[in-house]
């Protein structure tokens, strides 16, 4: 089955700069790569996915980028603000009809 | 995106108990999922709920720990059976629907299980 590696497992940057969180999948066949933030306590909410067919998706200051070839992706996060503190996820799945697999987690601190 | 609601949404057990969790969506969704997400761990599948048919579990899942119903298209349960400390998570029901043009999974708020 599939296996997904996440890094790093916390990350503390200063508000402003820039956030990157790493994740690489095992299994060739998948093709969607969703993230989620999960504040405490709270259900994980999709912030920005992408699919095999595309190597870069962008939403205001939050960015993933896919390499199929090397079978990683990366989640991008500029001017962070300290509402961007959370646990944040990545997972894969090989289409519309698998459940997700996920990564162990980044927790994301952001210091004033 | 879905409405998607659990009840309960904790829950305080002893163990050899057994609970039924219960996952209602606002529209008719095709895809629905069980996630048990351990204290400080991340998410793992436990099975695809399949209308109409047996539920799909994942690798050390069971049917008989955690039998699942899918009456409909918009309502699913799943049952831990003959619970034990752990077996104590949040459990999580996800449902694929269409966002945008593109099928996107979104979780319910999850229910809390302690189990003494």
């Amino acid at each position: 089955g599939e296996n997904v590696e996440q890094h790093p497992s916390t990350l503390s940057v200063q508000e402003g700069d820039s956030a990157v969180i790493k994740c690489t999948y095992s299994d060739s066949a998948s093709n969607y790569f969703p993230w989620y933030k999960q504040e405490l306590g709270k259900r994980p909410q999709l912030i920005i996915d992408i699919r095999s067919n595309v190597g870069e998706k962008k939403d205001q200051r939050i960015a993933v980028t896919l390499n199929k070839t090397a079978k990683h992706f990366s989640l991008h996060i500029t001017e962070t603000q300290p509402e961007d503190s959370a646990v944040y996820f990545c997972a894969a799945a090989g289409g519309g009809a698998d459940g997700l697999t996920f990564g162990k987690g980044t927790h994301l601190i952001i210091q004033p | 995106s879905a409405v998607i609601s659990q009840k309960p949404s904790r829950d305080i057990c002893q163990r050899g108990t057994s609970l039924t969790i219960q996952c209602q969506v606002d529209s008719q969704v095709t895809m629905m999922f069980w996630y048990r997400q351990q204290p400080r761990q991340s998410l793992t599948l436990i099975a695809t709920a399949n209308q109409g048919s047996e539920a799909t579990y994942e690798s050390g899942f069971v049917i008989d720990k955690f039998p699942i119903s899918r009456p409909n298209l918009t309502f699913s349960t799943l049952t831990v059976s003959n619970m034990s400390p752990e077996d104590s998570s949040i459990y999580l029901c996800s449902v694929e629907a269409r966002d945008r043009g593109t099928d996107t999974q979104y979780f319910g708020p999850g229910t809390r299980l302690t189990v003494l």
